[in-house]
């Protein structure tokens, strides 16, 4: 069974660019969710997904998005890239809501 | 707001030694979920251990035991006989239990560097 996949693994960007990061969830499982690591701040949660609804959201500005489509992949999106922003970002899959989490290899963003 | 500390940035052992990882956390719920990860250099993050709050019995998986103290609020991994590929990050989570408009992600602590020397 494949494990979580996450698209790019890395990629650089500018300020002000915005980013689109995807992530297709272990078959069978309906729930993702985000999580943002830095070596400041750690690991944070950013949102969660189940049956295409944002079910939990963390304390993140407006400019961090995303969404869940019907075969379960999900992608979020940063708009406005800022320095700051720079980080591995994790997704992880379960198969229900707040279930035991998967985890992806995770996409580096780096923001120049 | 529940928090998770790990109080230790780094920790090293001999490989075929025992090492326990430190972890407190604070809560005001009393029931609960907590969760040991590995975390390998450029590699997936992985579920070593789950302790479910309402079992007194410590988890336990292969070389992998927890000392669970719920009046402590303190959730320590021991680690035995270490080998090499356990070189990894450690980190501890918190996540409050699943029931209608609970939140279901999990908090971090800032998890523990573990070096195994051969």
């Amino acid at each position: 069974k494949a494990g979580v996949t996450q698209t790019p693994r890395y990629l650089i960007k500018t300020r002000g660019q915005q980013v689109t990061l995807s992530c297709s969830p272990i078959s069978g499982h309906r729930s993702v969710s985000w999580y943002q690591q830095t070596p400041g701040q750690g690991l944070q949660f950013l949102f969660e997904y189940f049956s295409e609804t944002q079910r939990n959201k963390g304390n993140f500005p407006g400019r961090f998005s995303g969404r869940q489509f019907s075969n379960s992949r999900s992608e979020m999106n940063v708009s406005t890239l800022e320095l700051g922003d720079s980080a591995l970002y994790l997704c992880a899959s379960s198969l229900e809501w707040a279930g035991e989490l998967f985890f992806g290899e995770g996409s580096r963003l780096t923001v120049l | 707001a529940q928090t998770v500390t790990q109080s230790q940035p780094e920790m090293s052992v001999q490989e075929a030694e025992t090492v326990t990882l430190s972890c407190t956390y604070d809560t005001s719920e009393s029931d609960y979920y907590l969760f040991w990860y590995k975390q390998p250099p450029s590699r997936q993050m992985i579920l070593v251990i789950r302790q479910e709050a309402y079992k007194q019995q410590n988890a336990t998986e292969n070389r992998f035991s927890v000392n669970f103290q719920k009046a402590a609020k303190s959730f320590s991994l021991k680690i035995s006989d270490s080998q090499l590929g356990d070189a990894a990050m450690y980190f501890c989570a918190y996540r409050s239990p699943n029931y209608g408009g609970s939140q279901g992600n999990l908090i971090f602590g800032k998890g523990t560097k573990l070096s195994v020397k051969p």
